[in-house]
């Protein structure tokens, strides 16, 4: 079954921490993307790739990083620099191009501890 | 840079009444989709719209495209309590990334 994994689906971080959210698929598409949800909001991009060894930072991009060495992987590190890391996280995967709808994985919901 | 306006952005109705939600940007689209997201779910693509004043259903569902390409609305006729969920607009910004609307949450009292 073809679809978009995500990993772990909560996860709770220590002051000072970095920690690194997996987001797996295999539905060979090109482009893959990391959103930021905080409860009752709509979905803020943090950072997008549209080809293995490249990506672009979206509109939150402060204190996050990624890493795009496969096609199939896009895991997104939450580092200490980011003071409010408390929400849900989704990553999504789609065809390249400005048209293709966006398939989303079930989320990974990270607290602080 | 570009607006993407979501209302209501809360939505009770009583089953089997009607609901509508609308989505309203500052530029022109070349297409716009919506998802719905279930409570502690991820967003489901529904649809795309892209021809001027299109409109499509899907069963109880109705996405309609603005004639000016810059507003689209989702209407849900004679609603059920599997409806329930928060309903997003997505636009195009650039070529590779899409901008969410704050989405549109929906209650169904039985």
């Amino acid at each position: 079954d073809g679809g978009i994994t995500q990993s772990p689906k909560y996860l709770f971080r220590k002051e000072g921490q970095n920690v690194t959210l997996s987001c797996e698929q295999n539905l060979n598409h090109d482009a893959m993307y990391w959103y930021r949800q905080d409860p009752g909001q709509g979905l803020r991009l943090i950072y997008y790739s549209q080809i293995v060894n490249d990506f672009q930072k979206g509109d939150i991009a402060e204190g996050y990083s990624v890493s795009r060495e496969k096609k199939e992987s896009f895991p997104l590190t939450v580092t200490s620099a980011q003071k409010n890391p408390t929400a849900f996280y989704l990553c999504a995967s789609s065809f390249q191009g400005s048209n293709q709808p966006q398939h989303f994985g079930d989320g990974t919901r990270l607290s602080i501890l | 840079g570009q607006q993407v306006m979501q209302i209501p952005q809360y939505q009770h109705v009583q089953e089997g009444e009607d609901f509508t939600t609308y989505c309203n940007s500052s530029t022109t689209l070349s297409n716009i989709q919506w998802y719905k997201q279930r409570p502690g779910g991820h967003p489901v693509f529904l649809i795309q719209l892209v021809k001027s004043g299109e409109v499509k259903k899907q069963k109880r569902l109705t996405f309609q495209f603005g004639e000016a390409k810059k507003n689209s609305s989702l209407h849900i006729t004679a609603t059920q309590t599997t409806d329930v969920g928060t309903y997003f607009c997505a636009v195009p910004s650039g070529t590779y990334k899409y901008i969410f609307g704050t989405g549109t949450r929906l209650k169904v009292l039985a």
